[in-house]
């Protein structure tokens, strides 16, 4: 079983639509989880940290974390097509100086 | 806004060739990152580097691989003997405090190494 699982898509929505987006995890020591945006021939950026489980909310993107199911979601909400990019997740352990990526989902939204 | 730059953004070499791919960091960042990108597949942890020294390192990253911080700006990856499976898109990364605990990694746009 892989560490992190993520449906790598793709995803194509309407402009507006809600994207829904999620990883799984087979590592217990996780306890950081990360969402990280990627455009085409860039490097990754930062979205959305969470080191609980709950939901956090940030504009129009919600992070959702299930620690016991071991789930985590990203929700994009009145979706753009600036949006249209690679969503990784990525999570760490308390004494890790790594992050371990899912493979991304690549999302398109459609203007 | 500060960034992370690298250089060169595109190489193609030899197999067998040595390979060095530099990297400069945000200023005041002390956690200097290299992670890999092989086409198609996830983004790859190599090594972390603090303090001058390898705080952690994958088991991608054998003999044939070393970091260096030869002064206080820049930050490289050397590849002694390049093979085919090498061919990715490496990216540095740095931050200011350890990623884990803010998860604000800041990432290169990366250095894309063709090996033939």
């Amino acid at each position: 079983q892989k560490e992190v699982e993520q449906d790598p898509g793709p995803l194509s929505v309407p402009e507006g639509a809600i994207v829904s987006l999620n990883c799984t995890y087979s590592n217990s020591a996780f306890q950081y989880f990360m969402w990280y945006r990627q455009y085409s021939r860039k490097g990754p950026e930062l979205l959305m940290y969470t080191y609980s489980s709950g939901n956090k909310e940030d504009g129009r993107f919600t992070a959702q974390v299930d620690k016991s199911s071991k789930y985590i979601s990203l929700f994009i909400r009145d979706s753009q097509p600036s949006d249209s990019a690679t969503y990784l997740c990525a999570m760490s352990g308390s004494n890790d100086y790594k992050l371990s990526f899912g493979a991304g989902t690549t999302v398109t939204v459609r203007a | 806004e500060p960034e992370v730059t690298q250089t060169p953004s595109h190489q193609v070499t030899q197999m067998g060739q040595e390979v060095i791919l530099r990297c400069v960091p945000i200023s005041n960042h002390l956690y200097f990152y290299w992670y890999r990108q092989i086409l198609g597949q996830k983004v790859e942890f190599l090594v972390s580097f603090y303090n001058n020294e390898i705080s952690e390192k994958s088991e991608i990253f054998d003999d044939q691989f070393s970091v260096e911080r030869p002064d206080g700006s820049n930050f490289t990856l050397k590849i002694r003997s390049t093979k085919l499976e090498d061919s990715a898109m490496y990216f540095c990364a740095s931050s200011e405090r350890l990623a884990v605990y803010t998860g604000e990694l800041f990432f290169g746009e990366g250095s894309r190494l063709t090996v033939l």
